[in-house]
């Protein structure tokens, strides 16, 4: 019973560019608390890709990206790459529940 | 470089009892405030408690409250699940995880250790 939605699953072709979307509620996104993006590539631990809505942490390659607006947010994949086909996962702060995840997104590249 | 090794899943009854372990480096254990993440097999990721840097403050998610204690030994490095009264639904990788205070973000993961709880 995740509070932050998102969509299953998301495809495209290598190059292409993909966003998953992340949508919560005023008592989390929307009431100012920052966005955070995780990848788990198949095996293994999730790891920080995106954190403060729209920085990248060392080591993070520029074609992923974030951003956020009124009580959603989104994460952009830009010039696919095969490497890049994992699960996907939002996160933030809840006024009601504490630390909250999405739902999750699998990523698949065609 | 921040490693963190989580040890100490296994195969449990339900009701029963397994203590989490997780040793830190890398980093100045002490500084930080720690949780832990799980994840059922299939599913997706779950916040399950914090703890301060001294220990005085934890935090639980609803479902093991009363049930689990997060604790830590800051000379050792070490972070600790105490979980109690186990049930199916219980069954996850454990992640232990450093947590960002400024941030509310989990910025180190460690490989997870995995714990069933069955019959």
């Amino acid at each position: 019973q995740s509070v932050l939605t998102q969509p299953p699953s998301v495809s495209g072709a290598p190059g292409q560019r993909v966003t998953i979307s992340c949508t919560g509620s005023s008592f989390n996104i929307g009431a100012g608390y920052d966005v955070h993006w995780y990848q788990q590539l198949p095996g293994t631990a999730p790891k920080l890709l995106i954190y403060g809505n729209n920085n990248r942490p060392s080591g993070v390659p520029g074609r992923f990206s974030g951003s956020k607006s009124g009580t959603s947010a989104s994460l952009a994949i830009t010039g696919l790459q095969a490497e890049d086909e994992a699960d996907y996962y939002c996160q933030s702060y809840d006024s009601l529940s504490g630390c909250v995840f999405g739902t999750g997104t699998k990523v698949t590249v065609l | 470089e921040v490693q963190l090794v989580e040890s100490g899943g296994g195969l449990v009854q339900p009701g029963g009892s397994l203590r989490l372990s997780c040793v830190a480096s890398g980093f100045t254990f002490s500084n930080y405030w720690m949780s832990w993440v799980r994840q059922a097999p299939g599913k997706g990721l779950e916040w399950v408690a914090n703890i301060k840097q001294d220990g005085s403050e934890k935090y639980y998610v609803d479902s093991v409250k009363g049930r689990f204690t997060i604790s830590r030994d800051n000379a050792k490095n070490s972070l600790y699940l105490q979980m109690n009264s186990l049930r199916a639904e219980d069954t996850a990788v454990y992640y232990c995880t450093k947590w960002l205070s400024s941030w509310y973000n989990f910025d180190y993961w460690g490989q997870g250790t995995l714990v069933t709880v069955s019959s």
